[in-house]
């Protein structure tokens, strides 16, 4: 298996530019979860899917986030229009049945600069 | 999900022994403790997890004291590609946030040559 994949692996982009995370999960996983990774608050949650269906989407910091996933096997977050704040590193990671493991498989994250 | 309390940071000899602990007091019943680790660069990655009883695998050994308020996570022999950012968290599988791991600040294991 390739494990989860990310596109692109960095990103930079100016202020106000749009800018879009892609995900592939692993096969058969029924969960998908995007984290934002800073210096300064640490790895933090921003939305996780069951099914394809957003559950908790209390962790996305503002309207310019948006995430969506149209089938099992793809995933986008898109900022729009992006600041300088939003520099992070965002992974992605995915899981099989939740409540039975929490064991998560990441991915090997975007790095996005916003100038 | 309970809090957890880690050292923000250990050294460890390479070929030793890696002892990282971690306090979670408030601890439920019903409640995990599962151990990840973060290698520079990298995304987060799995190591175990446990309920009461003792575990291991071919990473680790998480060794859960009998009142549950602590564990201890042991690298048997501790390598230069140790080291890394390990992340104790507390987990209820039966959650309506199922799913939601909370990751704190971490314990950075540096292995030293």
């Amino acid at each position: 298996d390739a494990g989860v994949i990310q596109s692109p692996r960095h990103e930079v982009t100016e202020m106000g530019q749009e800018v879009t995370l892609r995900c592939k999960p692993i096969s058969g996983h029924d969960y998908l979860f995007w984290y934002r990774q800073t210096m300064m608050r640490g790895l933090e949650l921003l939305i996780y899917f069951n099914n394809n269906v957003p559950i908790d989407d209390s962790g996305m910091p503002e309207d310019r986030f948006s995430a969506k996933m149209p089938n099992a096997s793809f995933s986008t977050l898109k900022i729009q229009p992006s600041e300088p704040r939003d520099s992070a590193v965002y992974f992605c990671a995915s899981s099989p049945l939740a409540g039975v493991t929490d064991t998560q498989y990441f991915g090997p994250g975007t790095r996005l600069t916003v100038l | 999900d309970a809090k957890t309390t880690q050292p923000p940071s250990m050294d460890c000899a390479e070929g030793r022994a890696a002892n990282l602990p971690c306090n979670h007091s408030t601890i439920s019943g019903n409640e995990y403790v599962y151990w990840y680790r973060q290698i520079h660069s990298q995304g987060p990655q799995y190591i175990i997890h446990g309920l009461k009883n003792n575990e291991t695998n071919e990473m680790a050994s998480l060794i859960i004291t009998e009142d549950r308020k602590s564990s201890t996570l042991i690298l048997p022999h501790a390598t230069l590609r140790d080291t890394a950012v390990y992340y104790c968290i507390v987990r209820d599988h039966g959650s309506s946030n199922t799913g939601k791991l909370i990751f704190g600040q971490g314990t950075t294991l540096q292995v030293k040559p």
